[in-house]
């Protein structure tokens, strides 16, 4: 099993641009979760999914979309980036339950200028 | 507001030796507490989870501890290795939060020869 993969692993744009950040899980979990990494900060939730079909904003979703496109699949899109969107992004995966194990991917860096 | 203030927020020793990592938090009331380590470009991993009503969960070398009543907690890691160079993470679930977490900003652990 892969676990939580996400795509691309680097990425650098330019300011106004869009890009879409995909993430796929294969331990059939229910629930998906979007995260960003800054320096000096804890993890801050952008976007989650608590079961297919369904999607809710975190603490920081302003500038971002989401798109549950089926159980497997969780993608983040930038509509039109800005600089302070420079972070790693996260991707995690979860059953939902209480005492739930979040499992998280590699990561995302992207750089926007 | 919720927090999570870990110390201190970074950390050297050498090989073999131990140490304590801290965690303070304001969630309350909270379900779950959970320590992740993160190695670097790479996504968190559970290490221990604990909840309000247990003192202290150990995985391996890595023993965890819980007060409630002061809001504290601890990870002590015995005989420390090199592979133990990472970024370690205090993360609160508090109690009806549904799927949002309130992660510490982490300790930078670097364990040298």
């Amino acid at each position: 099993n892969a676990g939580v993969t996400q795509t691309p692993k680097f990425q650098v744009l330019k300011t106004g641009q869009s890009m879409t950040l995909q993430c796929a899980q294969d331990m059939n979990h229910n629930s998906m979760y979007w995260y960003r990494q800054d320096p000096g900060m804890g993890l801050r939730l952008i976007y989650y999914s608590a079961s297919e079909g369904t999607t809710d904003k975190g603490e920081v979703p302003n500038g971002y979309n989401v798109s549950r496109l089926n159980k497997r699949e969780f993608s983040l899109r930038l509509e039109s980036a800005a600089p302070s969107q420079t972070s790693v992004y996260f991707c995690a995966s979860s059953t939902g339950q209480v005492q739930e194990t979040q499992y998280f991917g590699p990561g995302t860096r992207l750089l926007v200028l | 507001k919720n927090q999570v203030e870990q110390s201190p927020q970074s950390l050297i020793i050498l090989e073999g030796k131990n140490c304590t990592l801290q965690c303070n938090y304001t969630v309350s009331p909270f379900s779950n507490l959970r320590w992740y380590k993160q190695d670097t470009g790479r996504g968190p991993v559970s290490l221990t989870i604990m909840t309000f009503s247990e003192n202290t969960k150990s995985n391996g070398r890595y023993t965890a501890t819980l007060d409630a009543d002061t809001k504290q907690s601890s990870l002590h890691i015995t005989a420390s290795q090199l592979s133990d160079s990472a970024s370690y993470i205090c993360v609160v679930r508090p109690t009806g939060g549904g799927n949002k977490l309130t992660f510490g900003t982490g300790t930078q652990l670097k364990v040298e020869l």
